[in-house]
């Protein structure tokens, strides 16, 4: 059974950079789409993007100017960076793995929540 | 892209059927066989239960099933049990700009 966590600080200074690691395990990164997916407070889930194994990218429109998705296939870990953060950007992050040409996540780790404040 | 529009609640009694429903438009769910559904336990990680508008992952009990009439897509779980309860996600592509959206999520209470 593949298991996914994350990792990474809790709080982030607002105009700093979000950086968080994802950990697979039961399972080897090499294929499927490794996402990341957020849930704001009192809201629904935001799909943030996907690194396909060998290094082709997706990102929502909406984070692409601040987002990058990297797999380290030597460690079996995907990272997420969110730069120039600001409030809005407080969650819960999720990893998961994507298939499917990365519209369906089939594993996903428990979520981290993230608060952005100084 | 809006978020797909989903009830805030539903409930049902042990042993009946309930649907929930995630309405979009033709550029999401009307559009495409990609919608999918997610359970999550508060706390837990989110779990998949229909993928491709009707199929159901390894391991995913038959009482849950997935259709779609136009752009509205919905999950049924007939036999309610007490584990049911928790909250659902719908997730539909939309297209190669937007790739997915999510619904708004509805908490599904076994009463």
């Amino acid at each position: 059974q593949v298991q996914l966590q994350e990792s990474g600080p809790g709080l982030v200074k607002p105009s700093e950079t979000l950086s968080l690691i994802c950990t697979v395990s039961g399972g080897s990164i090499t294929s499927y789409f490794w996402t990341w997916i957020r849930q704001s407070p009192g809201k629904g889930l935001e799909w943030i993007g996907y690194n396909y194994y060998s290094g082709s990218t997706n990102y929502n429109p909406s984070l692409k100017s601040r987002v990058t998705i990297s797999v380290d296939t030597s460690k079996n870990q995907f990272s997420l960076k969110l730069s120039s953060v600001t409030a809005a950007d407080t969650a819960v992050y999720y990893c998961a793995r994507g298939f499917s040409s990365g519209l369906t996540v089939d594993f996903w780790g428990q979520g981290t929540l993230v608060t952005v404040s100084s | 892209q809006s978020a797909l529009t989903q009830p805030r609640s539903v409930s049902g009694s042990p042993g009946q059927s309930v649907t929930v429903s995630c309405t979009g438009t033709s550029s999401d769910v009307g559009g495409y066989n990609y919608v999918s559904w997610y359970q999550h336990h508060p706390g837990k990680a989110p779990k998949l239960m229909i993928y491709d508008v009707t199929k159901r992952p390894s391991g995913v009990p038959d009482r849950f099933s997935g259709s779609k009439s136009g752009n509205t897509a919905s999950l049924t779980i007939s036999g309610l049990q007490a584990e049911d309860e928790a909250d659902y996600y719908c997730c539909s592509y939309a297209g190669t700009y937007t790739w997915v959206i999510f619904g708004g999520g509805t908490k599904l209470t076994v009463l």
